[in-house]
């Protein structure tokens, strides 16, 4: 089965510092990886989604994300923290269902701290 | 606009009350899914839906039920059986159950124990 470890449950950034957010994936067969954002008290948006090809996967509001096969991660950046980058963050991995399915399995999740 | 609704936003369960919360989707997906969110634990999955009038279980059914009588709906009951029913619960519905697929969630709803 697959896991997803997110190192760090919080995180603290000036505003205008670089974001980066940990995510390492285990996982058998090639992943497809996400990232989500939730507000509080709100589902999770969609940031960004790897599935084939191009290894750095851009998001919206200016995150990225680059898969590195040898290192089994797929962290997440943004080079200048704006006050409404402050949420969680999800890291996610998709796997298969024994009988067809779609799992999204989760990290434990980040919680972003933007100071000014 | 396209989306997924859950209501309500807020649910307040009485010791040995069933409750059902709502999940409606207008985007034409096959899949739905129901999550649980516990603080500290990411979200895990309690049941999912490939296709109408078919369901499965996920990693923590035990206490849940569901139906999927129709494509854009796909509630969820907590019922007594579950002891600790106190966490966010959120939607979800994806095109189709293939992996690699876009999952899009809803707004959640708090569940809360008197």
């Amino acid at each position: 089965a697959q896991s997803v470890t997110q190192l760090g449950s919080h995180v603290s950034v000036s505003e205008g510092a670089l974001v980066l957010l940990r995510c390492n994936y285990s996982s058998s067969v090639p992943p497809y990886l996400f990232w989500y954002v939730q507000y509080p008290n709100q589902g999770l948006q969609l940031l960004l989604k790897y599935t084939t090809g191009a290894t750095l996967v851009k998001g919206i509001n200016g995150f990225e994300a680059e898969f590195k096969k040898s290192e089994t991660s797929f962290h997440l950046t943004k080079p200048s923290a704006h006050m409404s980058d402050a949420a969680e963050y999800f890291c996610a991995v998709s796997d298969g269902i024994t009988g067809g399915g779609n799992k999204l399995t989760f990290g434990t999740g980040t919680q972003l701290k933007v100071e000014l | 606009d396209g989306g997924i609704t859950q209501s309500p936003k807020y649910l307040f369960r009485k010791e040995g009350q069933n409750v059902t919360l709502s999940c409606e989707q207008n985007l034409n997906h096959d899949a739905m899914y129901w999550y649980r969110q516990d603080p500290g634990q990411g979200l895990r999955l309690i049941y999912y839906s490939q296709i109408v009038n078919d369901f499965q279980k996920g990693d923590i059914a035990e206490g849940y039920s569901v139906s999927r009588e129709k494509k854009e709906s796909f509630p969820l009951t907590v019922t007594s059986a579950q002891k600790n029913p106190t966490a966010f619960y959120l939607c979800a519905s994806s095109t189709r159950s293939g992996r690699g697929e876009t999952q899009y969630f809803g707004p959640g709803t708090r569940l809360l124990v008197l």
